[in-house]
């Protein structure tokens, strides 16, 4: 079965880097869209970007300049590294499946169960 | 980029009540638009998309409408275990921008 299992619970200073890893089983991630969507307390779903199945990737405007995504199909395994962080990063963050490519238009069709990054001094 | 205003932010409703949140887009997005329901301390889950309505195991009682900018999710008969918070996410610029709307929490009254 389809499973995204990801990296456990960060705990950063501000100003550094974080780095959470989704490893994908039970699909071919390289037919599929792969989304990182984060969720900061009490707050709403945000995007945070694309990885194509290409290996390329897109990413929300807000974390352009900061923000990494990749993937490594020997594991096969999605990396998204956030760096410069605040306090405004401390979130639960999500990996996430959309649909086969050849499905138009798309939607995320599973997630992973979250990682939370606390970023505090 | 488009922005999607969902209304209202909550609502509580009774067991049995029919249920409506609206999703209005800045732009019209012709028919693309997804819903996720999300409940306390899980991620979130595809109810509706665009391109295959009704999601494996979700309820008949979940139903979408709408096209352009204006949309509607709707429950017919809310049960115990839809309360939760609803999402709707625009696939209009997917994959390369995907945008969620800001959440309708739905409790019980």
């Amino acid at each position: 079965q389809v499973q995204l299992v990801q990296s456990g619970a960060e705990v950063k200073k501000p100003g550094a880097s974080v780095k959470v890893t989704c490893q994908a089983s039970g699909f071919s991630f390289t037919s599929h869209y792969m989304h990182w969507v984060r969720q900061a307390p009490g707050q709403g779903l945000q995007w945070m970007g694309v990885i194509y199945p290409s290996g390329s990737a897109s990413y929300a405007q807000k974390f352009q300049g900061r923000i990494t995504m990749a993937r490594d199909t020997s594991t096969p395994s999605v990396y998204m590294e956030l760096s410069s962080l605040t306090s405004e990063d401390t979130a639960v963050y999500y990996c996430a499946r959309g649909f086969s490519v050849v499905v138009v238009p798309t939607a995320i069709d599973f997630w992973g169960l979250g990682t939370l990054v606390t970023v505090s001094s | 980029d488009i922005q999607l205003t969902q209304s209202p932010s909550s609502l509580s409703a009774s067991v049995g009540d029919r249920v409506t949140i609206t999703c209005r887009a800045s732009q019209s997005i012709s028919t693309f638009l997804n819903w996720y329901q999300q409940k306390p301390g899980k991620a979130p889950s595809l109810l509706i998309s665009a391109a295959s309505g009704l999601h494996s195991g979700v309820p008949s009682r979940f139903s979408s409408s709408g096209s352009g900018t204006d949309f509607t999710l709707t429950i017919s008969s809310l049960q115990p275990e839809d309360f939760a918070t609803y999402y709707c996410q625009q696939s209009y610029t997917t994959p390369r921008v995907l945008t969620f709307g800001g959440g309708t929490k739905v409790e019980i009254k």
